[in-house]
């Protein structure tokens, strides 16, 4: 059982730099989304998409892009690396677009530290 | 305001001694989810429990149980004789249906409390 996979698992960045953070699900669910996760804040959603070719903001998007393209795959883009983006990263998806009770189903999250 | 409050941050507790997690959430909505993830030192978010809001009955499932209590907007978890494997984070979450019909839910997260178990 893949679930929802997330690479890479750590990762480090000088500022400046740009990176992508793979997410692909085999689950077939249509609900995809980003989170973050700081010290005493809990997740917050970056962004979020209810299917292939469609993507929305969340919480907190700047300085992040996304894309979705399959149903698989919701790649997670960081533009122009900062030291607030040091973070753990989780990708998560659900089935469904209407019910607000489909379980949410995490990676295993992705540890991203910018120097 | 929609908001999920895990007021303890941090709780210690001796092994196979009970402990409870609190969760205290605030909507309007009269249709909303709740769950509890757990995030063991691995870093991995584990789903543990859903419940809707029109289902008040309590859940029990081996040494865990969760009391459900919309008068008190609460949805608190308890570990009976808990065990050093216990020991992770855990996050309370209100699911909430979006006003716009054609949108999508969100999921707001507590800040979760770091739950640790001494042998």
């Amino acid at each position: 059982n893949a679930g929802v996979t997330q690479t890479p698992k750590f990762q480090v960045l000088k500022t400046g730099q740009s990176m992508t953070l793979q997410c692909a699900q085999d689950m077939n669910h249509e609900y995809m989304s980003w989170y973050r996760q700081d010290p005493g804040m809990g997740l917050r959603l970056i962004h979020y998409s209810v299917g292939a070719g469609i993507t929305d903001q969340g919480e907190v998007p700047n300085g992040y892009n996304v894309s979705r393209s399959t149903t698989e795959d919701f790649p997670l883009r960081l533009l122009s690396a900062a030291p607030s983006q040091t973070s753990v990263y989780f990708c998560a998806s659900s089935y469904g677009l209407q019910s607000s009770g489909n379980t949410i189903y995490f990676g295993e999250g992705s540890w991203l530290t910018v120097v | 305001a929609q908001k999920v409050t895990q007021a303890q941050t941090e709780i210690s507790v001796v092994e196979k001694e009970d402990v409870t997690l609190d969760c205290v959430y605030e909507t309007r909505d009269t249709t909303y989810y709740l769950f509890w993830y757990k995030q063991p030192p691995s870093g991995e978010l584990v789903f543990l429990i859903r419940r809707n809001s029109f289902d008040e009955q309590n859940e029990i499932s081996g040494r865990y149980s969760w009391n459900f209590q919309k008068s008190t907007s609460s949805f608190n978890f308890t570990i009976t004789a808990s065990q050093v494997v216990d020991s992770a984070v855990y996050f309370c979450a209100l699911s909430l249906r979006p006003p716009w019909t054609s949108g999508t839910y969100k999921y707001i997260f507590g800040t979760g409390t770091r739950l640790k178990v001494l042998a």
